[in-house]
């Protein structure tokens, strides 16, 4: 079955720093992927996602990077704020599953230092 | 929280009783879910609906049933709970054609 983890269960970094979360993927056929931000006591929050056609897309001071030869993925937050502290994860949903079931990694705990 | 409210958001139940969460959405989006949030493990998807009276299980389904009879109620019920379903659970939503989800702000449920 699908397996979505994460190389870092922590990150620590320093307001003003650039913060890379990374997720690594076991199914070569997923297509879509998705980085969720989850405060202290609230549901996940949507930040950007990416389809498998696609290396790279923006957002407001977030990139999200896809390496398919290496099943990798990662979450770029740039000029990372107190305000990011918080758990991110990753989905993944399979081309050959059901179109709306997606596959959670167990998240990193982004910190960031004032 | 996208238009997701979920009821109870906090409750504390004896071993073998009945609990139902309740999840609503004001976005008329025709996917409901319901997962469950436990420490080191990713959320584990427990059912899903895609319509009124349509549903499914999801990987963790065993204890757990779901009904939904309006497109804005997505009902989860233990029939009969255990302390192993002591967990957090949220509930999420998809419009047609979008693999999005938008989750509620989840149900901290404790079973004694």
């Amino acid at each position: 079955g699908e397996s979505v983890g994460l190389h870092l269960p922590t990150l620590s970094v320093q307001e003003g720093d650039n913060s890379i979360i990374n997720c690594a993927y076991s199914n070569s056929a997923s297509d879509y992927f998705i980085w969720y931000k989850q405060e202290s006591g609230k549901g996940p929050q949507f930040i950007i996602d990416i389809r498998s056609n696609m290396d790279k897309r923006q957002g407001q001071r977030v990139t999200v990077l896809l390496n398919k030869t290496v099943k990798h993925l990662s979450l770029q937050i740039a000029a990372t704020q107190p305000g990011d502290s918080a758990v991110y994860f990753c989905a993944v949903r399979n081309s050959g599953g059901s179109n709306y079931k997606l596959t959670f990694g167990k998240g990193t705990l982004l910190t960031v230092n004032p | 929280d996208a238009g997701i409210t979920q009821s109870p958001r906090h409750k504390v139940t004896e071993t073998g009783t009945p609990v139902t969460l309740r999840c609503h959405q004001t976005e008329n989006h025709r996917y409901m879910y319901w997962y469950r949030q436990d420490p080191g493990h990713g959320l584990r998807l427990i059912h899903y609906s895609y319509g009124v009276k349509d549903t499914d299980k999801g990987e963790v389904s065993d204890g757990y049933s779901v009904s939904r009879s309006k497109t804005e109620d997505f009902l989860l019920t233990l029939e009969s709970a255990t302390s192993s379903q002591t967990s957090v659970y949220f509930c999420a939503i998809s419009p047609r054609d979008s693999e999005k989800q938008f989750f509620g702000p989840g149900t901290r449920l404790t079973v004694l």
